[in-house]
């Protein structure tokens, strides 16, 4: 069965750290990729996706994520977290053969001030 | 343009009550998911429908729950015989058909109190 893979469910910084959220998916067709935010409180927002092209994609508040199809993964990055990065990050895949969309468990990042 | 709709905001119901949730999904999209949010956890998957059609409910309890996506009108998940533990987040998203660029957006949620 294809899943998304979240490696971390909790994941703590200091402010000016650098961010790195893995997520792996099992499935070799085609594929879009997303990843969500959740602040406290809020609904799920996308912040980046990735259809086709340049595998590295840029997405709002200075994320960017880069797909490696060998890999399987799309994993988010920022070089320089802020308190208000504080939320639930959400990896999810669109594959081609399922016209579905799923979402991996999640991870919650705490950013200390 | 407006976003996808979700109805009631908030909803309090006692024990053993119906609660129905609706989702109004963006203009043209024929793709619905209905996502539970538990405080504390994650995002759990409970249904896929297309217009008049379940795709996939592998995520649904197998009592009380139900959903549809009628031909007019909103997708319903409906509650039945409500308990504490469905106390939780109800997310709904929606897509149009995949055809490469498909992505879901998300509603505001819907934040089921059972009391």
């Amino acid at each position: 069965a294809q899943s998304v893979s979240q490696h971390n469910h909790h994941v703590i910084l200091s402010e000016a750290a650098s961010l790195e959220l893995g997520c792996n998916y099992s499935y070799g067709g085609t594929v879009n990729l997303f990843w969500y935010v959740q602040y406290p409180g809020q609904h799920l927002q996308l912040l980046l996706k990735y259809f086709s092209g340049d595998p590295l994609v840029k997405g709002i508040k200075g994320f960017e994520a880069e797909f490696i199809k060998s890999k399987f993964s799309f994993n988010l990055r920022k070089p320089s977290v802020q308190w208000s990065d504080t939320a639930e990050y959400f990896c999810a895949v669109w594959m081609n053969r399922d016209d579905k969309i799923i979402f991996g468990k999640g991870t919650r990042l705490h950013i200390l001030p | 343009n407006a976003g996808v709709m979700q109805n009631p905001r908030h909803l309090v119901r006692r024990r053993g009550q119906e609660a129905r949730l609706r989702c109004s999904p963006m203009k043209g999209h024929s793709h619905v998911y209905w996502y539970r949010q538990l405080p504390e956890e994650g995002l759990k998957f409970m249904v896929y429908l297309q217009k008049e059609n379940i795709i996939d409910e592998s995520g649904m309890p197998k009592e009380r729950f139900s959903a549809e996506f009628p031909k007019e009108g909103p997708s319903i998940l409906r509650i039945q015989q409500v308990v504490r533990g469905d106390s939780a987040a109800y997310f709904c998203a929606s897509s149009w058909p995949g055809q490469g660029n498909t992505e879901a957006f998300f509603g505001q949620g819907t934040r089921l109190t059972v009391v």
